[in-house]
C-alpha cells in the first residue's frame, strides 16, 4: 500500500508570504495528524482530523495557521502570513485506528522562511 | 498533562558496543508507549510499542524495550549496535483515555563509528 504522502518536501519562502503544504494519508484511514519539529525540539501536536472534522486542534499555534481536510482525503495546512518562528519540520501522519497502535508518517515537509 | 523526557540529545557509540537510550514519561494513568526512529533521510518509522502484557518488548532490527512502570520508563536498548542504527530516536507516548495525540519526545541523535 501507499504511505502518507507529503508535498513539497522542501519549501523556503520569505518572512510574509504565504505557503500551503499538503498531506495525503494512507486510502481508507479516516484519522489524520498534523505534526511540526522546530529546531531539533519534540516533536509536537498540532491537530487531527477524523475524516473532514477536526478532531483536536488544541496544539495549532496562532490563527495564522489554518488546516482543512475537504471531504476526508487529503489534507492541507496553510501559513499565512508565515513568521521566521514557524521554520521548521512539518510531518502528517494516519492511522486506521484513533492511534492507539501508533501512526504511519509521511517523510515530512522543511519549511524555511527567510 | 503528558510529556515525555529524553535524556540524552546525542549519543555517540563504537560499533559492537551496547546501547541504552533512557524515556521517562509523565502520566499517571495507562498508556501506550512507542519508540520511533527517523534514518537520515527518511520517515519516521515505528519500531516497537507497548500496550499492555510483557513489559520487555522487542521491536525490528534487535531493538528492545523496557516498561517499568513504578519508574515511568520506557528505555531503548540493543546489545550491539551497527553503523546502520545511526539515526535519531523518538520515545512517545499516548495516554489510554485520549485515544490521540501522541506526545513525543526531544529525541535522541545516536551517531555510530565505524
Amino acid at each position: 500500500e501507499a504511505g502518507v504522502t507529503q508535498f513539497p518536501s522542501h519549501s523556503v519562502i520569505e518572512k510574509g508570504q504565504t505557503v500551503t503544504l499538503r498531506c495525503d494519508p494512507i486510502s481508507g484511514h479516516d484519522n489524520l495528524y498534523w505534526y511540526r519539529r522546530v529546531m531539533g525540539k519534540e516533536i509536537k501536536f498540532l491537530l487531527h482530523f477524523v475524516k473532514e472534522s477536526k478532531q483536536d486542534e488544541s496544539g495549532m499555534p496562532n490563527n495564522r495557521f489554518l488546516a482543512e481536510r475537504t471531504g476526508g482525503t487529503y489534507s492541507t495546512l496553510k501559513v499565512q502570513p508565515a513568521e521566521l518562528e514557524d521554520s521548521g519540520v512539518y510531518f502528517c501522519a494516519s492511522s486506521q485506528d484513533e492511534g492507539y497502535y501508533g501512526y504511519t508518517f509521511g517523510s515530512g515537509t522543511r519549511l524555511t522562511v527567510v | 498533562a503528558q510529556s515525555v523526557s529524553q535524556h540524552n540529545h546525542h549519543v555517540i557509540l563504537s560499533e559492537a558496543a551496547s546501547l541504552e537510550l533512557g524515556c521517562n514519561y509523565s502520566y499517571g494513568g495507562t498508556v501506550n508507549l512507542f519508540w520511533y526512529v527517523q534514518y537520515p533521510g527518511q520517515h519516521l518509522q515505528l519500531l516497537l510499542k507497548y500496550f499492555s502484557g510483557d513489559p520487555l518488548v522487542k521491536g525490528i532490527k534487535g531493538f528492545e524495550a523496557e516498561f517499568i512502570k513504578s519508574k515511568f520508563s520506557f528505555n531503548l536498548r540493543k546489545p550491539s549496535v551497527q553503523w546502520s542504527d545511526t539515526a535519531e530516536y523518538f520515545c512517545a507516548v499516548n495516554a489510554y483515555s485520549s485515544a490521540s495525540k501522541i506526545i513525543f519526545g526531544s529525541g535522541t541523535r545516536l551517531s555510530i563509528r565505524p
